[in-house]
Order: C-alpha cells, then sequence, then structure tokens
C-alpha cells in the first residue's frame, strides 16, 4: 500500500491569513497527482490535477505546485477566507510497472482548515 | 444537472445483515469506484470498474461485494463477512479509467450497525 501524507493535520487561521499544506507521495512510478476540497456536507470537489514535474496551477486565491522528484506538493492559500473552510485532500495516481495507470487513487489523509473571521 | 446520486444518506445494519449501497451517474463515465472512510484516515479504494461487466478489488475489498450491470450503476453490497462496517462510504467515478481527468463524487452513505 501506498504511503501519502498531509501535513499539518489540521489548521486554524483568521481571515485574510495565507497559508499552505503539503502531500509528500512516493517519487517513483508517479502519474499524477490531485488536490480537492471538501466541504462538510458536501461532496468533494477537484481542485487541481497535475502531472508534470514543476506544474504550477492557479484558481482564484489557491495555487499549487508539484515536485515529482523529490515526491511533494504545495497547496497555497492566498487571503484566506471563511468560505475556504474545508478538508483538502490530495491523491497520487501511480503507474504499474508497464507505464500503465488505472486511475487508483491513494490518498492522504487531509488537512482540516478552520478560517476564523 | 449531471452528477452522482447515492443512496441512502443514512443506513442502518442489523449484526448479520447483508446491506447494498447505490450509486448512480448520468455523466456517462466508464469508470467508477466506492471508497470508505474512517476517522482520521484518508479514503480508502475498496472496489472499482473500468467497465460495464468488470470490476477489480482495490485496497480493503474483503467483506464487500459488487456489481457492474449497467454503465450508469454501481451498487456496493456490505457483506455480513465484513467485521467493521460501521463507516462513511463515497462513490465517484471518471471519464475512463487511466486518465487525468478527476473524479467526481457522490454525497456519500453513511452505515452504522444497530
Amino acid at each position: 500500500i501506498l504511503n501519502v501524507e498531509q501535513s499539518p493535520q489540521s489548521l486554524h487561521v483568521q481571515e485574510g491569513d495565507s497559508t499552505n499544506f503539503t502531500c509528500s507521495f512516493p517519487s517513483s512510478n508517479f502519474y499524477a497527482l490531485h488536490w480537492y476540497r471538501w466541504e462538510t456536507a458536501k461532496s468533494p470537489e477537484a481542485l487541481f490535477v497535475m502531472t508534470l514535474n514543476g506544474d504550477e496551477k492557479k484558481k482564484g486565491r489557491i495555487s499549487a505546485t508539484l515536485n515529482t522528484k523529490e515526491g511533494y506538493s504545495y497547496l497555497y492559500i492566498k487571503g484566506s477566507q471563511p468560505e475556504d473552510s474545508a478538508t483538502y485532500l490530495c491523491a497520487f495516481i501511480g503507474t504499474n510497472a508497464g507505464g500503465t495507470s488505472y486511475g487508483k487513487l491513494t490518498f492522504g489523509q487531509g488537512t482540516i482548515l478552520t478560517v476564523h473571521p | 444537472d449531471g452528477g452522482i446520486t447515492q443512496s441512502p444518506k443514512y443506513l442502518f445494519r442489523k449484526e448479520g445483515q447483508n446491506v447494498t449501497l447505490s450509486c448512480e451517474q448520468n455523466l456517462n463515465h466508464d469508470a467508477m469506484y466506492w471508497y470508505r472512510q474512517d476517522p482520521g484516515q484518508g479514503l480508502r479504494l475498496i472496489y472499482y470498474s473500468q467497465i460495464v461487466n468488470d470490476f477489480q478489488k482495490g485496497d480493503i475489498a474483503e467483506g464487500y461485494s459488487v456489481s457492474r450491470e449497467k454503465k450508469e450503476s454501481f451498487p456496493l453490497t456490505v457483506t455480513s463477512a465484513q467485521k467493521n462496517p460501521t463507516a462513511f462510504y463515497l462513490c465517484a467515478s471518471s471519464p475512463y479509467a487511466g486518465t487525468f481527468q478527476p473524479q467526481h463524487f457522490g454525497d456519500g452513505t453513511r452505515l452504522s450497525i444497530l
């Protein structure tokens, strides 16, 4: 079973603070990394799909970077707002020895972000 | 609206009973997945299906069974062999397996043992 770790486990910030958290994953047999946001009582929603080493993606105040050689991705939120409060999940997709992926996601345990007004 | 519908939202099971969780999608996706979430843990893959009439075990398949007779439907049965079935279950789909496309999720079913 693959090891995908997220840190910190939870985070409390004040409105307007910028924050970031980390996803660590195996540095071999990489295919893709997904980031999802999961708000309470809703379904997880995709933020980013990252595929290439050095990728940087941005959506509004949220951005992510990817380093496949060392096996980590950072998610940044600039100027946090209370509506950013959610659990942020990363999910690693690897390949088999033949280089084929079957879209099997291995999730980290998530980072719970609470933004206080 | 296109999406994934899971039912019921809450389900209670007596010891020794099998129960079936429903998952339907109208996104025309080929691949479908079942995950389980326990407190403090990430989502873990139970079963997945890349195409109709085909499915594979995930990381924690013991005590579960699935079928994929229609493209839109991927029901999960929690059998009496599953020793600790109390958990939150999520169903997901993607256009096809092995894709860079993100997965789409349902709202989940919370299963509890009476």
